[in-house]
This record gives structure tokens, sequence and C-alpha cells, in this order.
């Protein structure tokens, strides 16, 4: 298993572009997340998915979009990119089960915007 | 949601044992303790969790104090790869999964 993989790696913004965070996981995990982390502090948690076609707002959900269409992908989408946005992003999946705890997360997306 | 306290930073020198603690004064009945950690440039990886019983898992273990308001990670022999932050995270068994992360404690391990 590839577990949970994130694209880009890195990536630059203008403010005002768009662009979408790509996140997909192969462990058929129901319950999916998108956290940001700026520097020098924990995660926040952007939105979630309990399973396909249901998401929900998380701490900060301001300026994202996201959807589930599928078990596997839970695509970030941010519109009109500001400098507030620049951090380090996190996607992360749990089975979903009540004795499934862990929370297995993708490497991050690194942006930036100018 | 219940918030936790953990020491900014630490240090321990390799191959000895690390006790790291954490807080939970607020802690409800409910609450799950998890502990995970972030490697440099990595995203965070699960360590372990408990509810009121000492734990212990390949990775480390995890004793909770019988009032339930601390909790100490334990790493019985620190390694370079153990050098990361470490977060005490409280989940409400009733919640979704989401995980409310604080600073964490900073782990610095010398050769």
């Amino acid at each position: 298993n590839a577990g949970v993989t994130q694209t880009p790696k890195f990536r630059i913004l203008k403010i005002g572009q768009s662009m979408t965070l790509q996140c997909t996981q192969d462990m058929n995990h129901n319950y999916m997340y998108w956290y940001r982390q700026d520097p020098g502090m924990g995660l926040k948690l952007i939105y979630y998915s309990v399973g396909a076609g249901i998401t929900d707002k998380g701490e900060v959900p301001n300026g994202y979009n996201v959807s589930r269409s599928t078990t596997e992908d839970f695509p970030l989408r941010l519109e009109l990119a500001a400098p507030s946005q620049t951090s380090v992003y996190f996607c992360a999946s749990r089975l979903g089960l009540a004795v499934s705890y862990e929370q297995y997360f993708g490497p991050g997306t690194r942006l930036t915007v100018t | 949601d219940a918030k936790t306290t953990q020491p900014n930073s630490m240090e321990s020198n390799e191959e000895e044992p690390v006790h790291l603690p954490c807080n939970h004064s607020t802690i409800s009945g409910t609450d799950y303790i998890h502990w995970y950690r972030q490697l440099p440039s990595q995203g965070p990886e699960y360590v372990i969790h408990g509810l009121t019983s000492n734990v212990n898992n390949r990775m480390a273990s995890l004793a909770i104090a019988e009032d339930r308001k601390s909790s100490t990670l334990i790493l019985h022999r620190a390694t370079l790869r153990d050098a990361a932050v470490y977060y005490c995270i409280l989940r409400d068994r009733r919640s979704q999964g989401n995980l409310i992360f604080g600073k964490g404690t900073k782990l610095s391990v010398k050769p």
C-alpha cells in the first residue's frame, strides 16, 4: 500500500490564483481530513469527510472547499489564494471503526502565496 | 475540547529513557489520550493512545495518572531517529476522530 499520497509536494501561487491540492489513500478508509500547519505551530483542521459524498467544516474552513466523490480521493480547493494561506497542508485518513483510532498522514504539500 | 499542556522542548541522550509529560486537568470521562509525533519535514505519525490503563506498544509506553489529569509518554531507549515534535492530544470518543493539535514538545536527542 502507498498509504496517503499528496500532490504536489511544493507550489508557489500568486495572490488571487486558484489551485487544487490532491489527496489519495489506498487503504479503503472512510474518514479523511485536511489540516494546515503554520510555522512553529500545531496542525489545524480545515475540512473532514466521514465517507463519499459527506463533508464537514473544521476549525479553519474559510477560503477552502472540498469534495469527496470517491472513497479514495479528497481534494482541497483553494479559491483566490491569499498570503495567509501560505502553509504546509497535510491530508490524513482513518478507517472509521470504533476500534480504529489511528490517523495516517500524507507527506504534506508546502504552499507559498506571494 | 479539553486542552493539554506540554513543555516546549526537552533534551535527551541517545540510548537513555525519555519521559515526556502532558497535563490535561480538564479531561472528561469520554476523552482518549493520544500521542502523535512529527519528524522533521514529515507528516505526523501515530505513537500510542489510552483511556485509563497504562499501554505499551513497540514504539513507546503510555503511563496515565490515576485521576487521568496527566500522562507521560515513555520512550525506553531514545535513538537519534526519535528527535521529533511530540503531540499529546485528547480525543472525545464520541467525535468524528478530529484531532486538535497544540504546539507539542520538541525532543532533541544527543549522541
